[in-house]
């Protein structure tokens, strides 16, 4: 089955740090890039950063340019997702989400998400 | 960044009523458009690719519109499972961007 599970959400303090995991599975990993995609609580779907499948293009979304930093290991068919100085606007549940195909950035498999909540 | 402007935000319909959904988006993004469902508690889940193709496994009653800067999504019959919101998002350009959201609740 072809799957992605996001891990390493939870509550941090503001300005702390996290670092989110995404295990893929049931497909050659290294072929697709991939995205982070959250949502916060109420609100709609926004883009946070994309990495494609060899892992030298990427992205990322202002709000969190110069804090995240997106990474991959495919020996691992792995997707991480390291967040520093986080802002009480970061608390959101993010996803790990697939490119459909190269070059297409529909998301056509998604993981079931990790709450990350930014307070004191 | 292209801005994409989605409305309604919600809507209320029958089970049977066809549904419409608009997309605008800040410049022209050619067909460079996808659909999305989100249901509460499930990940979000891909209807439509470039602006008018069905997703394989996708109800037939989903359909999509539209290039440059202007698209219709549709739900020909609505269906009580339909109940979640959908978002529309372009990839012309980086930063990918979302429409607002529109909720779709079953009268």
């Amino acid at each position: 089955e072809v799957q992605l599970v996001e891990s390493g959400g939870g509550l941090v303090p503001p300005g702390g740090s996290l670092r989110l995991s995404c295990a893929a599975s049931g497909f050659t990993f290294n072929n697709y890039d991939i995205n982070w995609v959250r949502q916060a609580p109420g609100k709609g779907l926004e883009w946070v950063s994309y990495i494609s499948g060899t892992g030298t293009s990427i992205y990322y979304a202002d709000s969190v340019k110069g804090r995240f930093t997106i990474s991959r290991d495919n020996a691992k068919n792995s997707l991480y997702l390291q967040m520093n100085s986080l802002r009480a606007e970061d608390t959101a549940v993010y996803y790990c989400a697939r490119d459909r195909i190269v070059g297409e950035r529909s998301f056509d498999i998604w993981g079931q998400g990790t709450m990350v909540t930014v307070s004191s | 960044d292209i801005q994409m402007t989605q409305s309604p935000s919600s809507l209320s319909a029958s089970v049977g009523d066809r549904v419409t959904i608009t997309c605008q988006a800040s410049q022209d993004i050619s067909n460079f458009l996808n659909w999305y469902q989100l249901r509460p508690g499930k990940a979000p889940n891909l209807l439509i690719y470039d602006a008018s193709n069905l997703e394989t496994g996708v109800p037939s009653r989903f359909s999509g519109s539209g290039s440059g800067t202007d698209f219709t999504f549709t739900i020909s019959s609505l269906q009580p499972e339909d109940s979640a919101t959908y978002y529309c998002q372009q990839y012309d350009n980086f930063p990918l961007t979302f429409g607002g959201g529109t909720k779709v609740e079953i009268k």
